[in-house]
This record gives structure tokens, C-alpha cells and sequence, in this order.
């Protein structure tokens, strides 16, 4: 699976949008990209993902740039609640789908 | 159930000592995942299951590791002669057959040897 590569931290103003990148230049043309985060304390919680065309759900936009070489996930109004460690994986959605993580992004929102 | 869940939540088990991590899967989830995560790090894949079957296993980290599933939905992480390497954190996840949509965790079993 593709190696990504997040900031390892973020601050953002309570209210604000959360604006996270993920680079991962070495994608496949059919691996997804995947969002997950992670609540101190609790196990990983699916987000959203996509494979070329931007997504939209109740809890966050996907961007993904043309070249599929790098995407954002934005929380369009970031509460104290989603403060969390976000991560960026990708993956063929097919055989084990198992996930290879890395450190990803901790996001702190700020009151 | 309405989610995933795992017991116990804590363990605490003296170096040597064989332990048991039980996880209770969504109810008509045919795959089931266990990872493993240490402090400060992402969770690290350990195995999954289709059914009762391993279907993949490669990152047990050596032989102490097993784990089952015989009927299906239950499984059971086992760890023999446990060491204080295996501290950690264990999770479960399961997942419908097609699994596009990404895998529901549960809330882990925090495993410290000590």
C-alpha cells in the first residue's frame, strides 16, 4: 500500500474549518483514500473516503487534488469535540483491506 | 450489538503469564481485524479473519501470537509467555464483506506486562 505523509499536528480556532493534508505521491490508480480519526482513549473512527471525485458527508469534505497525489480533509466547522489524531491512509478497496497507518496529523481545536 | 466490543478493557499480567482478548463483533460482520497500538503510534495490523478463517496473518509478530474465530463472529487474541514488549493497546475492528465503506473499532483492550 502507498506511504502517506501528514503534519504530525494542527491547532485550529473552535468554529473555524479544519483544513488537514495528506500527501501520498505514490498512489495507485485504484487505491482509495481513506480518513479515519482517533479520540483519546477509543479506537479509530471512519470519516469519509473517496477515490477521485470530491466527497461529502455529515462529518467532513474530501478534496483530492487531480493528479490524486495529495488530499485534504476539511471539517467545516471544528468543535472541541474533533479534537483528535487524524489519519490519512490508502488502500485497494479488494483482498484483506487491511490498513497501514502511520503517526498521523493531532489536531488540537482551541476555545 | 450496536458496535464493537472487546474485554476486558484493562489487563494487567505478569511477564511469562499466557493471556486471552476477546472481541465481539457487529452482528453479521464477516471480517474481522485485530491491531496493535503502542504509545504515540498508529495502529499496526496483526490479522484478519473472513469468517472462521485466517485470511491473513502476516503481521503476527512471532509465534506467542494466535488467534481464532471458530464460529464465525467471537475471536479471541491469545499471547503465550507474555513479555514487557507486548504492552499496548489491542483493537478489533469488523466489517461487512465489502468493507468500501471502512471498519468499525472497538475500544481496545489496553494490555500492560508487567
Amino acid at each position: 500500500d502507498a506511504k502517506t505523509t501528514q503534519p504530525p499536528s494542527m491547532d485550529c480556532a473552535e468554529g473555524r474549518a479544519a483544513n488537514l493534508p495528506c500527501n501520498h505521491s505514490t498512489i495507485s490508480g485504484n487505491e482509495y483514500v481513506y480518513w479515519y480519526r482517533q479520540i483519546h482513549s477509543q479506537g479509530p473512527q471512519y470519516i469519509i473516503h473517496g477515490l477521485k471525485n470530491n466527497e461529502t458527508n455529515e462529518m467532513a469534505s474530501l478534496i483530492i487534488t487531480e493528479d490524486r497525489k495529495s488530499s485534504t480533509l476539511i471539517l467545516p466547522h471544528a468543535t472541541l469535540r474533533d479534537t483528535a489524531v487524524y489519519y490519512c491512509i490508502v488502500r485497494v478497496p479488494s483482498g484483506t483491506y487491511k490498513y497501514i497507518f502511520g503517526t498521523g496529523t493531532r489536531l488540537k481545536v482551541l476555545a | 450489538g450496536a458496535g464493537v466490543s472487546q474485554t476486558p478493557s484493562n489487563k494487567v499480567t505478569e511477564k511469562g503469564k499466557y493471556v486471552e482478548l476477546r472481541c465481539d463483533p457487529i452482528s453479521g460482520h464477516t471480517a474481522l481485524y485485530w491491531y496493535r497500538q503502542s504509545l504515540g503510534q498508529g495502529p499496526e495490523f496483526l490479522i484478519y479473519f473472513q469468517g472462521t478463517g485466517a485470511a491473513d496473518d502476516s503481521g503476527l509478530p512471532n509465534d506467542r501470537f494466535f488467534a481464532v474465530r471458530p464460529e464465525g463472529s467471537v475471536s479471541t487474541l491469545k499471547i503465550q509467555r507474555t513479555e514487557r514488549g507486548d504492552s499496548a493497546v489491542y483493537l478489533c475492528a469488523s466489517s461487512s464483506n465489502s468493507a468500501e465503506r471502512g471498519y468499525t473499532f472497538g475500544s481496545g483492550t489496553r494490555l500492560t506486562v508487567v
